[in-house]
């Protein structure tokens, strides 16, 4: 049984271009949690999704982030016009029920804005 | 809005000895969840440890064991018999239902582990 998969592991833009990062949950999943892990930083929570619909996006910064679930293929985090302080890892992690004790953790991506 | 605090920025620890990570957080709920989280320098996240806040016994797993004070909003790590494979970055975190329909982690900042060999 395949774990989390998130792709591409480390992605590199410059200023004002779009960063997207996607994430695979685990088969049989259909609850996504994503979270910014920011440098000598715990993790934060951005969004949850279930397939087709945002639960909560009440940590998600207002502008030129965006996220979806569709009914097939990953979610995908999407950020529009990225700034050096998007650098960061965006974690992605995949749950049966949506629950925070059964949260499954993909590998992160790495993103680097130049 | 609850919060998770690790005092300890960095620890280190001696090969075979033991260690305890401090944890203490804020919450007005009642019925949540508490975790450890390592994240050695690949920056997998892996579970370690989870508790029940309506479980009055503590969790243990293998070397890892937690001491959960309900009253104190305290939970501690130890970690026995360290081994090498041990150092890594330690992140409390902490689950309930937001009301807005998830029960996202919160985290703490962190504690970085070293194992002296």
């Amino acid at each position: 049984n395949a774990g989390v998969m998130q792709n591409p592991r480390h992605l590199v833009r410059r200023r004002g271009q779009e960063a997207r990062l996607r994430c695979s949950p685990m088969k049989g999943h259909s609850h996504v949690y994503w979270y910014r892990q920011l440098p000598e930083e715990g993790l934060k929570f951005m969004v949850y999704l279930q397939k087709e619909n945002i639960i909560d996006e009440s940590g998600m910064p207002k502008e030129r982030f965006s996220a979806e679930f569709p009914k097939e293929g990953p979610s995908i985090l999407r950020i529009q016009q990225v700034v050096r302080g998007d650098s960061a890892a965006y974690f992605c992690a995949s749950s049966p029920t949506g629950r925070g004790y059964e949260q499954y953790f993909g590998p992160g991506t790495r993103l680097t804005v130049t | 809005a609850q919060t998770v605090t690790q005092s300890q920025p960095e620890m280190s620890v001696q090969e075979a000895e033991t260690v305890t990570l401090s944890c203490t957080y804020d919450t007005s709920e009642s019925d949540y969840y508490l975790f450890w989280y390592k994240q050695p320098p690949s920056r997998q996240m892996i579970l370690v440890i989870r508790q029940e806040a309506y479980k009055q016994q503590n969790a243990t797993e293998n070397r890892f064991s937690v001491n959960f004070q309900k009253a104190a909003k305290s939970f501690s790590l130890k970690i026995s018999d360290s081994q090498l494979g041990d150092a890594a970055m330690y992140f409390c975190a902490y689950s309930a239902y937001s009301g807005a329909g998830s029960y996202q982690l919160t985290f703490g900042k962190g504690t970085k582990l070293s194992v002296i060999p």
